[in-house]
């Protein structure tokens, strides 16, 4: 069946604590996986679009990496302002349909 | 610009009212989608619009009703709905049907009462 995991649901740090979100997929021919924030009651923000296994995006203190079975999303030095919900979706073979986790909620404490 | 506006941004309707939802993007994307989010969970896809044709509808019911009069618009006719389709209504849009990143605007709140 086709899935798209994030780990952990939850995750709460200090502010300049960095740490890492994990999204893992088992879909049949991956064709794209995308990271999204989400902040309560507003619609996602892109972040990132990754294609093949290797590929690696930076954005000020993100950092996003995939290989072939899971995506990791890297915050370094987070604050505050970084405490939202980070969605991961894929795009596999049938095109069109975006398959999200249930996203990772990170709440930034200074 | 990467700006998809949705209006209204609050809608409280009765359970015979007929409204609508509208979505607007001027980036010269050709696909366009429906999402609908409950409260602490990801978005579920409803329907996709590809160059102004319905492409896919995941089984929403017929109280819901999409309408793409040309590419950069984006209607969704709502009648006759129930308290359980309160939730957050998402569009979205990308370059294309295949593998482009999509850009979401901030929703609709939607209550039925």
């Amino acid at each position: 069946e086709d899935q798209v995991t994030q780990s952990p649901e939850a995750l709460r740090l200090q502010e300049g604590e960095s740490s890492s979100l994990n999204c893992s997929y088992t879909v049949s021919g991956l064709r794209g996986l995308f990271w999204y924030r989400q902040d309560p009651g507003k619609g996602p923000e892109f972040l990132f679009t990754l294609y093949s296994a290797g590929e690696e995006k930076e954005k000020e203190r993100l950092k996003a990496t995939l290989t072939k079975k899971e995506s990791f999303l890297h915050i370094t030095a987070p604050k505050p302002e970084d405490s939202a919900t980070y969605l991961c979706a894929v795009f596999y073979n049938q095109g069109g349909k975006l398959i999200f986790g249930q996203g990772t909620e990170l709440s930034v404490k200074p | 610009d990467t700006e998809v506006t949705q209006t209204p941004k609050h809608l409280v309707m009765g359970m015979t009212n007929k409204k609508s939802l509208k979505c607007e993007q001027h980036m010269g994307h050709r696909a366009m989608y429906w999402y609908k989010q409950k409260a602490k969970k990801p978005p579920e896809l409803m329907f996709v619009y590809s160059y102004e044709k319905l492409s896919i509808n995941e089984s929403v019911p017929s109280r819901f009703s999409p309408e793409c009069p040309n590419s950069s618009l984006l209607n969704l006719h709502l009648h006759a709905l129930q308290p359980e389709d309160s939730a957050l209504y998402l569009c979205a849009s990308s370059q294309s049907w295949t593998y482009t990143e999509a850009f979401f605007g901030q929703g609709t709140r939607l209550t039925v009462v």
